[in-house]
């Protein structure tokens, strides 16, 4: 079975600042995606960005981007000039595609994101 | 594209009452949809996956017979909560895989509140 750990259940970051978000998982499989996802007030999960293990270039949308590091299993998620509109709960998610649970997402408990004026 | 939606998105029952939730892909085809349970300040735990045209595999300690799905086309996936108790009492998001974008994302519904007094 897969974990996903997220080590920081809250953060704060001054706007048009910089904050990077962590997140660990576990998993003997070979295949598979990772993804942060954004809840925000609304509780609509939003995708903000995805990376397949297999490609080594560190996936990018916009203001985010994330440190992939297989061999530590590691995924962090970096948001450049923070906005308002960040503030939400994030969510590291791991997506197997093959074996036992195929294309089923497995969590992390969160981390909770406050972007001050 | 790729909208999920869920109705309703607000409900209060009775204790002993079942409550049906309904989870649609407007605009493609789910042939896989999932149902997600979400208690306040916590992360998603996977309930289910639905198969359309097949039984729902449900996930270890979700009881079948209280949770009951069913996804008899490829636009639609219902849950029912059937005699409802204050701890059923959650947040529920469905989401759905669309196979004709390679299915490695999952799509998510706005969420059903469910209350039961």
């Amino acid at each position: 079975a897969q974990t996903v750990t997220q080590s920081q259940p809250e953060m704060s970051v001054q706007e048009a600042e910089t904050v990077t978000l962590s997140c660990t998982y576990d998993t003997s499989e070979n295949n598979y995606y990772l993804f942060w996802y954004k809840q925000p007030p609304s509780r609509q999960m939003i995708l903000v960005i995805r990376q397949e293990a297999y490609k080594q270039q560190n996936a990018t949308e916009n203001r985010f981007s994330v440190n992939f590091q297989k061999a530590a299993k590691s995924f962090s998620l970096k948001i450049s000039d923070s906005q308002l509109g960040d503030t939400a709960m994030y969510f590291c998610a791991f997506m197997n595609y093959s074996g036992a649970g195929s294309y089923q997402l497995t969590f992390g408990k969160g981390t909770k994101l406050s972007v001050i004026p | 594209g790729a909208v999920v939606s869920q109705h309703p998105s607000w409900v209060i029952c009775k204790s002993g009452t079942s409550v049906k939730i309904e989870c649609r892909s407007l605009d493609f085809q789910a042939t896989t949809m999932f149902w997600y349970r979400q208690f306040p300040k916590q992360s998603l735990m996977l309930m289910a996956t639905s198969n359309e045209g097949s039984k729902a595999t449900y996930e270890q300690g979700v009881e079948k017979d209280k949770f009951l799905i069913n996804h008899a086309s490829l636009t639609l996936s219902t849950l029912t909560v059937t005699s409802a108790h204050p701890e059923d009492s959650s947040f529920y998001i469905c989401s759905a895989r669309d196979l004709q974008r390679g299915g490695n994302e999952q799509f998510f519904g706005p969420g059903t509140r469910l209350t039961v007094l």
